[in-house]
């Protein structure tokens, strides 16, 4: 079957660093993708992933391994406005159909 | 207008009427979805169309059923739906269909409840 793991909720400092991960068993993959998602708001692309490393864009970085199946979001700096949910998504294939993660709350306190 | 506009953003319906979600995008883009949001649950992919042609239908209940009347509009037509049928209706477009760097851009979603 397809699957991607996130977790739920996540809590962090404004100006604090935090990673959320996200674990994938799908029966291919052609790129892995990060969206962040303001209550309320469209989600908005952030990041794409489909070779091994650190893809870095400003205060956000996307990491991947193939091997292990697993990426992270990593957001540095974090500002009030980053408070939204992360949602994970991979490409199993070649049709653009994306398989989402159930997404991560992210909560940024003072 | 830029982007993928949704209309309506709330619709609130009894189980027996029927009624429409619109969806329009002015990116030039070929190919469009619907997805649906739930609480807690990931995005469920519901249908897909590429140049007009639908080329996905995700095992949706015939509740609901779509329409590409051309490359810039995408409906969704709901009648006699159910209250578990609640949810964030998210409709998004991209360039192509295929290829691995597929960004999706979505709209903001139009949140349905059913009564």
């Amino acid at each position: 079957g397809q699957n991607i793991d996130q977790p739920t909720e996540m809590t962090a400092t404004e100006g604090a660093i935090v990673q959320i991960n996200c674990t994938y068993q799908t029966s291919g993959f052609n790129g892995l993708f990060w969206y962040q998602q303001h209550a309320g708001e469209a989600p908005t692309f952030l990041s794409y992933n489909v070779l091994d490393g650190l893809e870095e864009k400003g205060r956000f970085s996307s990491f991947l391994s193939r091997s292990k199946g697993y990426s992270y979001l990593l957001l540095k700096e974090l500002q009030m406005k980053d408070s939204a949910s992360y949602l994970c998504a991979v490409n199993p294939g070649n049709t653009g159909k994306l398989i989402f993660g159930q997404g991560t709350t992210l909560q940024v306190k003072p | 207008e830029t982007g993928v506009t949704q209309t309506p953003r709330h619709l609130v319906m009894g189980m027996t009427n029927k009624k429409s979600l619109k969806c329009e995008q002015h990116l030039g883009h070929n190919a469009m979805y619907w997805y649906k949001q739930s609480a807690k649950k990931p995005l469920e992919l519901m249908f897909v169309y590429s140049l007009e042609e639908r080329v996905e239908n995700n095992s949706v209940p015939s509740r609901f059923s779509p329409e590409c009347p051309n490359s810039s509009h995408l409906f969704l037509h709901l009648h006699t739906l159910q209250p578990e049928d609640s949810a964030l209706y998210l409709c998004a477009s991209s360039q192509d269909l295929g290829g691995g760097a597929n960004v999706l851009t979505f709209g903001a979603g139009s949140r349905l409840t059913v009564l």
